[in-house]
C-alpha cells in the first residue's frame, strides 16, 4: 500500500531559485490538498483541489503554484524561492464528499523538507 | 470561519497515567473532529474520529475522545499512558455540509511527552 507519496523527501535551494514536489496518491480520491507545516502553527493550507483540472487556494497561497493534470497527482511549484519558505509541506488526499466512503478523513504523505537559503 | 484552539503546547505525563490532550473547535454547523498523530520526522496519522452518533470515540492504539456540544470540546484521552505515546498531536475540525468544499482547519498542535 503506497498511499501518498511524496517526492523530494528533503531538498536546499537558494533564494530565487525554482522547484516543483510532486505528490501522487494510489487510492483514487478526487481531493487532493498541499499543507506547510512551521513550528507553532501547526498545518497551514496552500491549495487543494476537488478534482483533475481544478485547483483552489487556501490559506496561504502567495509563492505557490499547483496543478492537477492526472488525478492520482497533485504538483506544487515554487517560482522564486524565499526563506519563508522554508518548512515541512504535506500532501494529504481524501474521498469525495459525495461518495458514501466519506468521513472527511484526510490520509497523508511523510513530508518533505524544504531549506531556502 | 472555523477554528481550532490547542490550549497546551506541551503535554507532560508519567507513564501509567491518564493522559489528557484539550482541544476546543469553533464551526458554523455539525462539526467533523478529528485527531491525528504524528511521530517524528513523519506524516500525519489518523488516530479518531467524531461525525455524529455517541459522544464518546474510541480510536487506535487506546486513545478515545469525547465530544462534548456544549462546551465545543473534543478533548483526547487515553487511561494509561505509554512512553510510545511521545509524539505531536493535532486537533481537526471541518463543517460537516459535505455540499460545501471546506477544508479541515488544523490546531497548532499539543507535543505529548510520556516520562518513564
Amino acid at each position: 500500500n503506497a498511499g501518498v507519496t511524496q517526492t523530494p523527501k528533503f531538498r536546499v535551494l537558494k533564494t530565487g531559485q525554482s522547484m516543483t514536489l510532486l505528490c501522487a496518491q494510489d487510492m483514487n480520491h478526487e481531493y487532493m490538498y498541499w499543507y506547510r507545516q512551521d513550528p507553532g502553527m501547526g498545518l497551514r493550507l496552500i491549495h487543494y483541489s476537488v478534482g483533475e483540472g481544478t485547483t483552489a487556494k487556501g490559506e496561504v497561497p502567495d509563492g505557490y503554484n499547483v496543478s492537477r493534470l492526472k488525478k492520482q497527482n497533485f504538483l506544487l511549484g515554487l517560482e522564486s524561492a524565499a526563506p519563508s519558505q522554508t518548512s515541512v509541506y504535506f500532501c494529504a488526499s481524501s474521498y469525495s464528499p459525495g461518495l458514501a466512503e466519506y468521513t472527511g478523513e484526510l490520509f497523508f504523505g511523510e513530508g518533505s523538507r524544504l531549506t531556502v537559503l | 470561519a472555523q477554528s481550532v484552539a490547542q490550549p497546551e503546547d506541551q503535554v507532560n505525563v508519567a507513564e501509567g497515567n491518564p493522559l489528557t490532550v484539550k482541544c476546543t473547535y469553533s464551526v458554523s454547523g455539525n462539526p467533523y473532529l478529528f485527531w491525528y498523530v504524528q511521530y517524528p520526522n513523519r506524516g500525519l496519522q489518523f488516530l479518531l474520529k467524531y461525525i455524529t452518533g455517541d459522544n464518546l470515540v474510541k480510536g487506535s492504539y487506546g486513545f478515545e475522545a469525547e465530544f462534548n456540544k456544549s462546551q465545543t470540546s473534543f478533548h483526547l484521552k487515553k487511561p494509561s499512558a505509554l512512553v510510545s505515546d511521545s509524539a505531536l498531536y493535532f486537533c481537526a475540525v471541518r463543517d460537516g455540509f459535505k455540499g460545501s468544499a471546506r477544508q479541515l482547519t488544523f490546531g497548532s498542535g499539543t507535543q505529548l511527552t510520556v516520562l518513564p
